[in-house]
């Protein structure tokens, strides 16, 4: 599987936009980018998913660059609650569904 | 509609008894995932289900660890003996059929908080 290299922690301020980066330089042409995030004592939820374009829906927009060595998560208003860990997995079709969780982000959202 | 959900949502035991837990997956998932977390560690995954079989159990760290999927439905993982390494947060995950245009995402449980004394 790809790897992924995340920013351990990230401060955002409440009602600004979440930029949180992700970078997979070894990513193959058949790996789809995900975003799950786990807010404290909860199980991980899926955020958003890309393979070459990018993506939005009601949560968060997805960047994936061009060259698709990385992508950025955007939460465009972030709000208290969306303090949690956010992981970015590259996901590869030939070795199942499984998701291979790093380390992840640390995002805080102060008032 | 009913989300993933699992049983118990804590379970104390001493070291070397059996411990069940259940997962419930939504209605209709194909695939059925047991993750956990130790403490301090990432999340692993532990194996997957496609209906009934057994498609990836290479997460699965020894042959104290027995997981069954009875029918294509709910599943259960079975730790016989337990030792205290056992202890985390085992979480199961649900998701649909793989589709040509993109591998669906999978829904999670509040988990099942694991300790061994």
């Amino acid at each position: 599987d790809a790897k992924t290299t995340q920013p351990t922690s990230m401060d955002c301020a409440e009602g600004r936009a979440a930029n949180l980066p992700c970078n997979h330089s070894t990513i193959s042409g058949n790996e789809y980018v995900y975003w799950y995030r786990q807010i404290h004592s909860q199980g991980p939820q899926y955020i958003i998913h890309g393979l070459k374009n990018n993506e939005t829906n009601e949560m968060a927009s997805l960047i994936i660059t061009e060259d698709r060595k990385s992508s950025t998560l955007i939460l465009p208003h972030a709000t208290l609650r969306d303090t949690a860990v956010y992981y970015c997995i590259v996901q590869n079709r030939l070795y199942g569904n499984k998701l291979v969780f790093g380390a992840g982000t640390i995002l805080r959202v102060k008032s | 509609e009913a989300g993933v959900t699992q049983f118990p949502s804590h379970s104390v035991i001493e070291k070397g008894q059996t411990v069940t837990l259940r997962c419930d997956p939504i209605s209709g998932h194909d695939n059925l995932y047991w993750y956990r977390r130790v403490m301090g560690k990432e999340i692993k995954f532990l194996l997957h289900f496609v209906k009934e079989s057994k498609q990836d159990e290479s997460g699965m760290p020894n042959n104290r660890f027995l997981a069954e999927r009875t029918g294509g439905t709910y599943s259960t993982l079975k730790v016989q003996p337990a030792e205290l390494e056992d202890s985390g947060v085992y979480f199961c995950a649900s998701s649909q059929a793989d589709t040509f245009a993109s591998l669906p995402e999978a829904f999670f449980g509040q988990g099942t908080r694991l300790t061994v004394v």
